[in-house]
């Protein structure tokens, strides 16, 4: 059975830095394109970024509003997606869920951990 | 960016009743469009990918289809547990972005 599972969230004040991190197992993770999407208080789904397997360059993409300040890795011998978050903002402030993305035809998230919440607020 | 606008941002309607959501794309997607299903509290749930496909284990009530630029997800004979949030999302190209959301309650 596939699961993930998100550990790492909290408060932290604007300008502070954060890292998540997500732990898989029921699949091989090093196999597996990862991702992370995020829901704000009363906001809709937001899409985070996405992390390629090694052996399609590990290479990672970002959303505009997290790009510069937001890095995703990958520990495949730990079966860990992190997220690290720096220079906060409060509009950070969200439950983040990490997702495996599968090939089905086309990229898609087809698990998901049951999510983090970060609050970034002094 | 790719942007998605769904419609309509929310919708009532009875157990039984058949309804219809709307995503329209500003570009063409050649099917890389996904839909997702999302209760309070709990994980997003895929439904639909590459537009028409059924994800494993979903009810054959959901059903997807693609013209053009327009993707709809159709949901036939309204269950209880079918009243949620529904969100497209493509994956043409960074950023995988989402539509806005339309939330589905019972009349």
């Amino acid at each position: 059975e596939v699961q993930l599972v998100e550990s790492g969230g909290g408060l932290v004040k604007p300008g502070g830095s954060l890292r998540l991190a997500c732990a898989a197992s029921g699949f091989t993770f090093s196999n597996s394109w990862m991702g992370w999407v995020r829901q704000a208080p009363g906001k809709g789904l937001e899409w985070v970024g996405r992390i390629k397997t090694k052996r399609d360059d590990g290479t990672a993409g970002y959303a505009a509003p997290v790009k510069g300040r937001f890095t995703i890795s990958r520990d495949d011998s730990k079966n860990t997606l992190y997220l690290q978050m720096n220079s906060l903002k409060t509009e950070d402030t969200a439950v983040y869920y990490c997702t495996t993305v599968v090939f089905a035809v086309v990229p898609a998230c087809d698990y998901w951990g049951p999510g983090t919440l970060v609050t970034v607020s002094s | 960016d790719i942007q998605l606008t769904q419609s309509p941002s929310s919708l009532s309607a009875s157990v039984g009743d058949r309804v219809t959501i709307t995503c329209r794309a500003s570009q063409t997607l050649n099917s890389y469009l996904n839909w997702y299903q999302h209760k309070p509290g709990k994980a997003p749930k895929l439904l639909i990918y590459a537009a028409t496909f059924l994800q494993t284990g979903v009810p054959s009530r959901f059903s997807g289809r693609e013209s053009g630029t327009d993707f709809t997800l159709t949901i036939s004979n309204l269950q209880p547990e079918d009243f949620a949030t529904y969100y497209c999302q493509h994956s043409y190209s960074i950023p995988y972005t989402f539509g806005q959301g339309t939330k589905l309650d019972i009349k």
